[in-house]
């Protein structure tokens, strides 16, 4: 067990309305990211974040914010939630060494209708 | 920019042995990581090679080679349980992961 929840697992909402997944993590670590998976695709990385209030953009950022005001919390927002945003959230977490890997957590999956 | 090939699908018997190729082209590279994902279910690490050479952890092993940009994943005396799909991934700026499309294993009895 990595430490990392996120919430909510399931959720289903319609186009425009705004979205926030939550990722929680007990291990203190600086690195946090997320990540959506959809089919026939690995993951592909929307943000992350090394440290409080330090946030970049990934390789899928556009229509994704991020927030990051605690170590343990890493937020992902759907500003205006469309039918192509419709997919798995995974959120990662990594502690600095590169002797560790990253832990992801079991998913949120999102349907956009 | 990153981009990783990896094979779509394999298939093999119980108790053999599979590899799976991975080659990457990237821009940055922070070592060559593979994840197994059963269906529903989150990455999961498997194993993680930093430099050239081969990573052995119990029934699996990783193969990198930095030279030719390629790596392979080696799962022997493979298991009913191992059908999943398999990720390569190489990290970059910050240890982001960029990921391979996945392959596919499944394991006939």
């Amino acid at each position: 067990d990595a430490g990392i929840t996120q919430s909510p697992r399931h959720k289903v909402t319609e186009t425009g309305t705004p979205v926030t997944l939550r990722c929680h993590q007990t291990e203190n670590h600086r690195y946090m990211y997320w990540y959506r998976q959809d089919p026939g695709h690995g993951l592909r990385l929307i943000h992350y974040s090394y440290g409080v209030k330090d946030t970049d953009k990934g390789e899928v950022s556009d229509g994704y914010s991020v927030s990051r005001s605690k170590t343990e919390d890493f937020l992902l927002t759907l500003e205006s939630a469309t039918s192509s945003q419709t997919s798995v959230y995974f959120c990662a977490i990594w502690a600095g060494r590169d002797d560790q890997p990253q832990h992801f957590g079991d998913g949120t999956r999102l349907s956009i209708l | 920019g990153q981009s990783l090939e990896q094979p779509s699908e394999v298939t093999a018997v119980e108790g053999a042995i599979v590899q799976i190729n991975c080659t990457y082209q990237t821009s940055g590279f922070y070592g060559l990581s593979w994840y197994q994902q059963h269906d529903g279910g989150a990455p999961t690490f498997l194993s993680y090679n930093a430099l050239d050479g081969l990573e052995e952890t119990g029934r699996f092993s990783s193969f990198l080679s930095r030279s030719d940009s390629y790596g392979y994943l080696l799962l022997q005396e493979l298991q009913m349980k191992d059908s999943a799909s398999y990720f390569c991934a190489v990290g970059t700026g910050r240890r982001a992961l960029t990921f391979g499309s996945g392959t596919r294993l499944q394991v006939q009895p």
